[in-house]
């Protein structure tokens, strides 16, 4: 099957700074990314849809300010955690589609704590 | 509104059969997934189901009515490693998958 990459795996940051996460299809191209968050035994939570070259579609609520997202190539997208703060720790994944509209594949995902 | 329904949470005991089932609305329908996630892991995909009926695939196996906006994940023979969560999630008319809250499953020995 299609692998996707995540890095980093986990990451501890301190409150204010900011945090980049890469998702990397490694051997499709990935039209769309979705980054997701999920919380302690919650379920996923899509915060943002990017497609290569264009600005990403954030979901109500999600600040795009905050969170900023870059689809620059097939292969990789990344997810920007602005000015973090301890209520942005959490389990950041994505995931990304091929040509196929229904076959998404995830990454392993990044878990992220702000001190 | 689009809305995904599945139990919170099922017990079962190793080496028996446990059935999960999901109910779903959405604004149209381009397939139905199950994605296992263990604790601290990203989901991995099981299934998928466009068309009625079932889909069996080793001890797991999917079945789906889109009459009754229906679905249940059947699992055989579990296994101490099956306990996790299990994720149903629909596809919408836009391809974008609305996602149920998943449901724990215990199993004990």
């Amino acid at each position: 099957g299609a692998v996707v990459s995540q890095h980093p795996s986990w990451v501890i940051c301190k409150s204010g700074t900011s945090v980049k996460i890469e998702c990397r299809s490694l051997d499709f191209q990935a039209t769309t990314m979705f980054w997701y968050r999920q919380f302690p035994k919650q379920s996923l939570m899509l915060m943002a849809t990017s497609n290569e070259g264009s600005k990403a579609t954030y979901e109500q609520g999600v600040e795009k300010d905050k969170f900023l997202i870059n689809h620059a190539s097939l292969t990789l997208s990344t997810l920007t955690v602005t000015s973090a703060h301890p209520e942005d720790s959490s389990f950041y994944i994505c995931s990304a589609r091929g040509d196929r509209e229904h076959e998404q594949y995830f990454g392993p995902g990044t878990r992220l704590t702000v001190t | 509104g689009q809305n995904i329904d599945q139990p919170t949470e099922m017990t079962a005991t190793e080496g028996a059969i446990v059935q999960i089932n999901c109910t779903y609305q959405t604004s149209g329908f381009n397939g139905l997934f199950w994605y296992q996630q263990h604790a601290g892991e990203a989901p991995t995909f099981l299934s998928y189901n466009v068309l009625d009926g079932l889909e069996e695939k080793g001890r797991f196996s999917s079945f789906l009515s889109r009459s009754k906006g229906y679905s249940y994940l059947l699992l055989k023979e579990l296994q101490m490693k099956d306990s996790a969560s299990y994720l149903c999630a629909a596809m919408d008319s836009n391809y974008q998958l609305i996602w149920g809250a998943g449901t724990k499953l215990i199993i004990k020995p």
